[in-house]
């Protein structure tokens, strides 16, 4: 069946460095791939998303990263800072109005 | 702008009650959802409504019940709460289908005991 996966449920880095985190996803005919950011007692907020005909995208500090052939996809923060810290999810829309959500991974930024 | 703003941001209910939990948008937003978001879960769809006087099944529909008030307000209703509905509601609006991410509201934290 569908579904969205991630590789690590925890990540902490040092601030500065940059971030990785890796999703997996299953669903070939998903056209649009999103992360979001939440912050502990907020609601989801979007970061940025990507196309499936495309394989990178550059927004602010972000880089998302797209590979069909392996169904991964990552997003990479530059500079991580301490305001980043918080839980990532990607998702997948599937087609129309249904988005399916990975469970998370959560970041931990060291100062 | 206030965005989506859901209310009340706390609820605890007893089992068998009933409730209703609102959520309204000011971006003039054509699409809008209700997820549940769980422990360790991702956010699991329960009904959306692509748009005003439309709405659908999402992934966990049973026990809800939803009504597209107009174009800014999206209710999500429990006719009978149980312990299994209790978690963190949020609901969402999108301009449609297409590109970019939903706007989410801060969300209703939901007891059931």
């Amino acid at each position: 069946g569908e579904s969205v996966g991630l590789h690590l449920p925890t990540l902490s880095v040092q601030e500065g460095d940059n971030s990785i985190i890796n999703c997996a996803y299953s669903n070939s005919a998903s056209d649009y791939f999103i992360w979001y950011k939440q912050e502990s007692g907020k609601g989801p907020q979007f970061i940025i998303d990507i196309r499936s005909n495309m394989d990178k995208r550059q927004g602010q500090r972000v880089t998302v990263l797209l590979n069909k052939t392996v169904k991964h996809l990552s997003l990479q923060i530059a500079a991580t800072q301490p305001g980043d810290s918080a839980v990532y999810f990607c998702a997948e829309r599937t087609g129309g109005f249904k988005t399916i959500f990975g469970a998370g991974t959560r970041l931990f930024v060291k100062a | 702008n206030a965005g989506v703003t859901q209310t009340p941001k706390f609820q605890v209910l007893k089992t068998g009650q009933s409730m209703t939990l609102q959520c309204a948008q000011d971006m003039n937003h054509n699409s809008m959802y209700w997820y549940r978001q769980d422990p360790g879960m991702g956010l699991r769809l329960i009904y959306y409504s692509a748009s005003e006087g439309t709405t659908d099944k999402g992934e966990v529909p049973n026990g809800y019940n939803v009504s597209r008030l107009n174009k800014r307000e999206f209710s999500l209703r429990l006719e009978s709460a149980a312990p299994s509905q209790t978690s963190v509601y949020f609901c969402a609006s999108s301009e449609g289908g297409g590109p970019g991410g939903y706007t989410f509201g801060s969300g209703t934290r939901l007891t059931v005991v």
